[in-house]
């Protein structure tokens, strides 16, 4: 099945920089890679998906590319605030198949 | 904006009990699911469900896990005999399509503490 590496485990940054968060996944038949933010006792929430035939997709602050060859895609944060210190997951699933397979989460502090 | 909601928010229960976690999806969503995240670990798929069956499930729902849609607006997970391990954050989450790469959007969670 999937198997999904997210790297680093802990990042901190401070306030203003850029934070870039990676994963890798095995299957090549994955092709939606969403990013949840789950801040602290509380629900993960979608804050930005792409999908194998976009190779970057950006959101204000946040962009996510993905390199299909080599099987990864990263999260890019710019200008960071400290209200986006949170646990960041990577997911990846295929077309057809609604097991979603997440990273082990990155733990992101941003300092004032 | 609607969202997934679950009860109970904490649930304790003894070693050996049954317990039903419940859950009320987007209205108009159509897939449903069910995720556990052990504290301090990574958020781990349980179960899929669509027209009244599974469709998914992981290696960790063996025949102690078991799901439900038992009206038009809930949809349960029991787990029949809770063991230590058990204890983690339970997620229900749903999505309008059938297509894996559409939006899950996961409800406040349960946290089960098992003694």
């Amino acid at each position: 099945g999937e198997n999904v590496e997210q790297h680093p485990s802990t990042l901190s940054v401070q306030e203003g920089d850029s934070a870039v968060i990676k994963c890798t996944y095995s299957d090549s038949a994955s092709n939606y890679f969403p990013w949840y933010k789950q801040e602290l006792g509380k629900r993960p929430q979608l804050i930005i998906d792409i999908r194998s035939n976009v190779g970057e997709k950006k959101d204000q602050r946040i962009a996510v590319t993905l390199n299909k060859t080599a099987k990864h895609f990263s999260l890019h944060i710019t200008e960071t605030q400290p209200e986006d210190s949170a646990v960041y997951f990577c997911a990846a699933s295929k077309a057809n198949n609604n097991d979603m397979r997440f990273g082990a989460g990155t733990r992101l502090t941003v300092k004032p | 904006e609607p969202e997934v909601t679950q009860t109970p928010s904490h649930q304790v229960t003894q070693m050996g009990q049954e317990v039903i976690l419940r859950c009320v999806p987007i209205s108009n969503h159509l897939y449903f699911y069910w995720y556990r995240q052990i504290l301090g670990q990574k958020v781990e798929f349980l179960v899929s469900f669509y027209n009244n069956e599974i469709s998914e499930k992981s290696e960790i729902f063996d025949d102690q896990f078991s799901v439900e849609r038992p009206d038009g607006s809930n949809f349960t997970l029991k787990i029949r005999s809770t063991k230590l391990e058990d204890s983690a954050m339970y997620f229900c989450a749903s999505s309008s399509s059938g297509r894996a790469n559409n939006e899950q959007f996961f409800g406040p969670g349960t946290r089960l503490t098992v003694l």
